[in-house]
């Protein structure tokens, strides 16, 4: 399954909202009614760390200015005030079947 | 606190071989499926293996099905990647990354990940 994401780059502006996209080549809705899509950050010279799971759970500490949505092969996270904070790389991957794969990432800086 | 600390990387010749470590802490290790995923600067982040909590089934990336393997010592509380054959686009910063609950491939917690350069 081949991941795509846009915008490439985002420069953003801080307190104001942003959003990225991510598409697959084939739906991630699973029988079981789960779409199988996670959201990773990868800020500067750090580890990636999970943002969402499933299309739109988020994941334990992440704050709530963070939000997934979508469904089948289109998906949308969207941070509704930027901090500072959320520079770096955003990736989506699909777990629906292996190999699992990852977009090629939506880097957001501060304009 | 989760934590998960790999070493094991360095400089290694086309061909070579090279294994990597990963020391889980904070819990069962057992409990969990686990994987390892690398990040390169032409491509990001890409999958690379998964291993059961028992150890008893592994799955691979095409790119190294073949060359790497993917073992755990729970009794240890250590996961381990082997990697032979090497190749220049192996080069990456590896990861180990706990499995969140078995049921789709969320890593909830990342190591510091491990440099490998692969190089003459």
């Amino acid at each position: 399954i081949v991941m795509t994401q846009s915008p490439p780059s985002l420069p953003v502006t801080p307190g104001e909202p942003a959003s990225m996209s991510c598409r697959s080549s084939q739906s991630l809705l699973h029988s079981n009614g789960n779409n199988y899509l996670d959201w990773y950050l990868q800020k500067p010279g750090k580890s990636p760390q999970l943002l969402i799971y499933l299309g739109s759970n988020r994941a334990s500490g992440v704050p709530d200015r963070f939000s997934g949505s979508g469904s089948g092969t289109d998906f949308t996270l969207k941070i509704n005030r930027v901090e500072a904070e959320d520079v770096g790389v955003y990736y989506c991957m699909q777990g629906l079947q292996t190999p699992f794969t990852f977009g090629p990432g939506t880097k957001v800086d501060i304009k | 606190e989760v934590q998960l600390v790999e070493s094991g990387g360095g400089l290694v010749q086309p061909g070579g071989s090279l294994r990597l470590s990963c020391a889980a802490s904070g819990f069962i290790l057992r409990s969990y499926w686990m994987h390892w995923v690398r990040l390169t600067p032409g491509k990001g982040l890409v999958w690379v293996a998964r291993i059961t909590g028992d150890g008893t089934g592994t799955t691979y990336a095409d790119s190294v099905k073949g060359r790497f393997t993917i073992s755990r010592d729970n009794a240890k509380n250590t996961l381990y990647l082997q990697m032979n054959s090497l190749r220049a686009e192996d080069t990456a910063v590896y990861y180990c990354g706990r499995d969140q609950d078995g049921t789709g491939p969320t890593v909830d917690y990342w190591g510091q990940g491990t440099l490998v350069t692969v190089s003459s």
